[in-house]
C-alpha cells in the first residue's frame, strides 16, 4: 500500500525566504515521487518528478526536490520565495503505473 | 489550444438531478482519469480507463459512472446528484509511454455544486 503525508496544510513565508515543502510517503516497493502545483482556478500543474537515478530533482519555476530513501521523504524547496509561488502544492507517489496517490495538500502564501 | 479540456467548468444543479461531466483531450493519451478535490483531502481517484475498452473503479467510485466513447473523450455521470458530491473534478490523462511512472496531466477542472 502507498501513502502520502504531506505536513502543513498551510505554510507562509516572507518574499524571498527560503521556501520548504514536506512530503513523506511509504510505499512497499521503491516509489516514482511528484509534486505538482495548483494556482487559484487552475488545473495541477507537474512541478518535478523522480524516477530514477540523481536523488536531486530540479523543476520549474526554480523548485527542487531531493528524494531521500533512508527518511522516505520528498521535500520541495526553493532558495528564495516570490510572490507568484503562492498556490497549492501536492506531492504524490506511484510504482506500479497504474495509480497515484496525492497527498492532501499544502497552502503556500507568500508575504510581501 | 489546451491539450486536456473539461466542460461545464461551472455547474450548479439540484439534488437528484442526473449531470454528465464531460473531458477531452488531444495528447493522444490512451490512459485517462476522474478525480475529485475536497479542502483538506487532496484528490481521490474515482475512475480510470487504460482504452477505449478498458474501464476501471478508483478509491470512491460509489455514486458515480464513466463512459469512454472515444480515445479522446471520457465522460464522468452523477446519476442523482447529492449535496455531498459538491467538489472540484478533474480530468487526466497519461502517457503509456511514460511508464512506469504514469505521470498524470491535468485538465482545468469543474467545479460542481449540488443543493
Amino acid at each position: 500500500a502507498q501513502s502520502v503525508t504531506q505536513l502543513g496544510s498551510h505554510v507562509s513565508v516572507s518574499e524571498g525566504a527560503l521556501v520548504l515543502l514536506r512530503c513523506n510517503y511509504s510505499s512497499s516497493v521503491p516509489p516514482y515521487l511528484f509534486w505538482y502545483v495548483q494556482y487559484p482556478n487552475q488545473g495541477l500543474q507537474l512541478l518535478l518528478k523522480y524516477t530514477t537515478g540523481a536523488t536531486l530533482v530540479k523543476g520549474i519555476n526554480g523548485f527542487e526536490a531531493e528524494f531521500k530513501k533512508s527518511e522516505t521523504s520528498f521535500h520541495l524547496t526553493k532558495p528564495s520565495a516570490h510572490m507568484s509561488d503562492a498556490a497549492e502544492y501536492f506531492c504524490a507517489v506511484s510504482n506500479t503505473g497504474n495509480q497515484f496517490y496525492f497527498g492532501t495538500g499544502t497552502s503556500l502564501t507568500v508575504i510581501p | 489550444d489546451a491539450d486536456v479540456t473539461q466542460t461545464p467548468r461551472n455547474r450548479i444543479t439540484k439534488t437528484g438531478k442526473r449531470i454528465m461531466l464531460e473531458c477531452s483531450q488531444t495528447k493522444g493519451h490512451d490512459r485517462m482519469y476522474w478525480y475529485r478535490q475536497d479542502p483538506g483531502l487532496g484528490l481521490r481517484l474515482i475512475y480510470y480507463s487504460f482504452d477505449v475498452k478498458d474501464i476501471n473503479k478508483g478509491e470512491i467510485s460509489d455514486g458515480y459512472s464513466v463512459s469512454r466513447q472515444a480515445q479522446a473523450k471520457f465522460s464522468l455521470s452523477l446519476e442523482s446528484a447529492i449535496p455531498n458530491q459538491t467538489a472540484l473534478y478533474f480530468c487526466a490523462t497519461s502517457d503509456p509511454e511514460e511508464l512506469p511512472t504514469d505521470t498524470q496531466y491535468f485538465g482545468p477542472g469543474t467545479r460542481l455544486t449540488v443543493l
